[in-house]
């Protein structure tokens, strides 16, 4: 167990409609990162967040937006949703140390699927 | 692109067996980990190996780095049945410090 938890743990969405995921980072962390998994694929860099400021962003859409609390929880949103968005959502949370440079301690993830 | 990729895509051995995964990269890194994912879970972390370390252990896990070569090995001895998952490489370095670039990883599948 790492300490981060994520919800929902399933979630199925239509096209079109938006969706916000939820991640609680390991107690002590206040830099978090997003990871989309697409089936048989590995995981692709979304963006990261670092005292609630972005510190990041991958080859993402704008619809892909996220923020962080002063708790160093965050939320992933993702509007007007795709076939291919479909895919199991990861978040990592790291220690304050190093802003993500070393170890990333990973959520069980969010399975989302868009019909 | 900065992306490991690792190598073989499958792996299949018997219980006792040695596991060995490679993993090759493209531009200079800070360090190189190994994470281990159960059926489409959540990633385990293993091992973390800087870029100014050759070899590191930890258990039944050996893993080497050669950033002349830029590629990475992951040993694990004396395999057992729940050593079954799949096992990325992901490296972070550079101007995206912080961020971590994945392969596809290999699926590794022991029989007892």
């Amino acid at each position: 167990e790492t300490g981060v938890t994520q919800s929902p743990t399933h979630l199925i969405k239509t096209r079109g409609q938006q969706v916000t995921l939820r991640c609680s980072s390991q107690s002590g962390h206040n830099t978090v990162s997003w990871y989309q998994q697409a089936l048989g694929q590995g995981p692709q860099f979304i963006f990261q967040y670092y005292r609630e400021e972005e510190n990041g962003r991958g080859n993402f859409p704008p619809r892909f937006s996220g923020l962080q609390f002063p708790n160093y929880s965050s939320e992933l949103n993702v509007n007007a949703l795709e076939l291919d968005d479909s895919a199991l959502y990861l978040c990592a949370s790291s220690s304050p140390s190093n802003r993500g440079t070393d170890t990333q301690y990973f959520g069980p993830g969010t399975r989302l699927t868009v019909l | 692109s900065q992306q490991g990729e690792e190598d073989p895509q499958a792996l299949s051995i018997q219980e006792g067996e040695n596991a060995t995964m490679n993993c090759s990269y493209k531009t200079s890194i800070n360090n190189l980990q190994w994470y281990r994912q159960n059926s489409g879970r959540g990633l385990v972390h293993l091992i973390l190996i800087r870029s100014n370390e050759r070899e590191k252990h930890s258990g039944r896990l050996r893993v080497t780095l050669d950033t002349s070569k830029k590629s990475s090995s992951l040993l694990i001895t004396a395999s057992r049945a729940a050593d079954t998952a799949s096992y990325f490489c992901a490296t972070s370095g550079g101007s995206t410090l912080g961020r971590l670039y994945f392969g596809r990883g290999t699926q590794l599948t022991v029989w007892p």
